[in-house]
């Protein structure tokens, strides 16, 4: 089946350092990824909709410059936590869409972002 | 607006025994009602979907079934198995958006033990 990568799968960084974490679709092209936070022991929040070749929609409450995404290709989006303080610390995931209106989700493993 | 409820967890089962994880949603208009499944170190997976009232979802022996009246989708397997333990999550995609976007119930760890 389809497989979605994100990389890295760990991270751990001092406060005030951005990161980024990758999230590509190996074998096919998704036009649209999601961007998913998880809390321990709570539901995964949608952060944002990233879009190939235009700007990310993001959700309510979420800020668009403290989490950069950018979807440069069929392939990758990436999303970039700046200045990154240790309430960032959270499980982050993302999911791309085959072609087609109602086209399939596929996930990635997530990324484990850790800021001391 | 649009919200899943599911049981919480863990839930612990001998090998053989019956599962259900309940799952409960609000939303407006008819949205498509997902099961996946997150083993451990592993991405989540769709596990069965229904997108219209009454449809029921089956895949690996496991079932849900998709009730307007109840806004219900109640995940069950007859016999489960240690290597089902995992972490099952319930979602809804809304009508009112964009295909893909997903809300998540809380969800439900599993562990069997044999």
């Amino acid at each position: 089946g389809a497989v979605v990568s994100q990389h890295p799968s760990w991270v751990i960084c001092k406060s005030g350092t951005s990161v980024k974490i990758e999230c590509r679709s190996l074998d096919f092209q998704a036009t649209t990824m999601f961007w998913y936070r998880q809390f321990p022991k709570q539901s995964l929040m949608l952060m944002a909709t990233s879009n190939e070749g235009s700007k990310a929609t993001y959700e309510q409450g979420v800020e668009k410059d403290k989490f950069l995404i950018n979807h440069a290709s069929l392939t990758l989006s990436t999303l970039t936590v700046t200045s990154a303080h240790p309430e960032d610390s959270s499980f982050y995931i993302c999911s791309a869409k085959t072609s087609g209106y109602t086209g399939e989700l596929f996930f990635g493993e997530g990324s484990r972002l850790t800021v001391l | 607006g649009n919200s899943v409820t599911q049981m919480e967890g863990p839930v612990t089962l001998s090998e053989e025994a019956f599962l259900t994880i309940n799952c409960t949603y609000t939303a407006t208009g008819y949205p498509s009602l997902f099961w996946y499944v997150q083993y451990p170190g592993e991405g989540l997976q769709l596990l069965l979907k229904a997108t219209k009232a009454d449809d029921k979802g089956s895949n690996k022996g496991f079932e849900a079934t998709y009730r307007k009246e109840t806004t219900s989708f109640h995940l069950e397997k007859g016999s489960v198995q240690v290597s089902d333990s995992a972490v099952y999550f319930c979602a809804l995609s809304a009508t009112t958006d964009s295909w893909g976007k997903l809300q998540f119930g809380a969800g439900t760890q599993v562990v069997v033990t044999p």
